[in-house]
């Protein structure tokens, strides 16, 4: 059956560091995959989405990269701030628009 | 641009009685979607619909959730009768058109007593 892991603990960073969340998922071919931020109480909100011919894509301080050998996403944040702090989902989608989506990671960077 | 709105907020009620959730998506937003999120889960697809079509209700409880996407805006989701497992929150989400981002709500929070 199709399985999504997302890191298995909670990630606490310094304030500055580089933040990397990892995706891996198992028995799925997905067309695309995406990243959401999740606050405590509100809905998923989008961060950015990368397609099965992309191996990377950029916006400000987030990177995401997309290995479909390895069946692995990297999630990373670069100068971390506070602000930052959240759960943050991986979704995998098939070109129909279906989405699973991983159990999160909850980021907590310290000042 | 006005957000995806949802409506209630929170809904308390006992197992058996059956409820409603109403989700409006942003305006032009083909693509519409209702998760079930458990605390400390991701959001779990229910049911997708593209226009006033569904696309996939795989995952939906048929025989007690039911929904509708009435003229492909508004929708409506249902649960009767409710069992204490139905505990979540319920989220609805758009995209433009289907492989496009997600905007979701900020959900109904369900507690069956």
């Amino acid at each position: 059956s199709q399985k999504i892991e997302q890191n298995s603990e909670a990630l606490n960073i310094q304030e500055g560091k580089t933040a990397t969340l990892t995706c891996n998922y198992t028995n799925y071919s997905p067309a695309y995959l995406q990243w959401y931020r999740q606050d405590p109480g509100r809905g998923p909100v989008f961060l950015l989405l990368i397609r099965e011919n992309e191996k990377e894509k950029r916006k400000e301080r987030l990177k995401v990269t997309f290995d479909t050998t390895l069946k692995q996403s990297l999630f990373h944040i670069t100068a971390s701030q506070p602000a930052d702090s959240a759960t943050y989902l991986c979704a995998l989608s098939t070109n129909a628009g279906k989405s699973t989506f991983g159990d999160g990671t909850t980021l907590t960077v310290k000042p | 641009e006005a957000g995806v709105a949802q409506s209630p907020r929170y809904k308390i009620i006992e197992k058996r009685q059956s409820v409603a959730f109403w989700c409006n998506p942003i305006s032009g937003h083909a693509t519409l979607y209702w998760y079930q999120q458990i605390l400390g889960q991701g959001p779990k697809l229910l049911i997708q619909f593209q226009n006033n079509g569904v696309v996939d209700d795989s995952q939906l409880p048929k025989d007690r959730f039911s929904a509708e996407r009435l003229k492909g805006v508004d929708s409506t989701l249902k649960i009767q009768p409710a069992k204490l497992e139905d505990s979540a929150v319920y989220l609805c989400a758009s995209s433009l058109e289907i492989n496009q981002p997600q905007h979701f709500g900020d959900g109904t929070r369900l507690s069956i007593l």
